[in-house]
């Protein structure tokens, strides 16, 4: 299936914990992006890469750390889990001479304990 | 104020009914609108891009007014499949092409038998 995919889907954790998410796109698309939609469900961009390069480094704690090993890939770290990173973070991405529509992978639910 | 802001309702209509949702942005120098939907723990989904001359796709109707930065999208002939959360979403481009996306938090529908 063609498709942008992220693992894992669920993920529960204790406070001052480091984890991963990881997110793949088989869509020959060129930027990634990851997103973070909190309680509220507002949907806030965190980074972007294009073609492995960071593009967009919002506001965001150093203790997210993205990694592109190449441009069908966007890993996220995150180190000494708080209790508000708790939220689900979508994974997207896009062709940067498309029309801008990002296609979003299934989200990951995180729950810090 | 919000870059993106909209009613987030919900709007509880019946099958059959038209609704209209609305939005605003803050920044004039936004270049691209488009609606997003989002069913209950799921990812984002483009449903329409938003044009100023207005635009139609089946049921769906778009309409942006950059004089007033305001945005709306009307659904005609509600279906029960039509219940989900609708996110009004904004472009900024910046130097190198790059675009980053900013969601509205979303306005909720539900239709009812």
């Amino acid at each position: 299936d063609t498709a942008v995919s992220q693992t894992p889907k669920y993920l529960v954790t204790q406070m001052g914990n480091d984890k991963s998410i990881k997110c793949e796109q088989n869509l020959g698309h060129d930027t990634m992006y990851w997103y973070k939609q909190d309680s509220k469900k507002f949907l806030k961009i965190m980074f972007s890469y294009n073609n492995k390069e960071l593009i967009i480094n919002e506001t965001v704690p150093n203790r997210f750390s993205p990694k592109s090993p190449d441009k069908a890939h966007l890993n996220l770290h995150i180190n000494s889990l708080e209790l508000g990173d708790s939220a689900v973070y979508f994974c997207a991405s896009s062709l940067l001479t498309s029309n801008h529509e990002q296609f979003f992978g299934p989200g990951t639910r995180l729950t810090v304990l | 104020r919000k870059e993106v802001e909209q009613d987030p309702g919900p709007f509880n209509v019946p099958e059959g009914a038209t609704v209209a949702f609305n939005c605003t942005y803050s920044n004039s120098a936004s270049q691209s609108f488009f609606w997003y939907r989002q069913d209950c723990r799921k990812e984002p989904k483009l449903l329409m891009s938003v044009y100023s001359s207005g635009n139609e796709d089946g049921r769906f109707t778009a309409q942006l007014n950059r004089a007033s930065q305001y945005i709306s999208l009307l659904i005609r002939d509600s279906k029960l499949s039509d219940s989900a959360t609708y996110l009004c979403v904004v472009i900024y481009m910046f130097s190198g092409g790059y675009n980053k996306l900013i969601f509205g938090a979303g306005t909720r529908l539900a239709v009812h038998p």
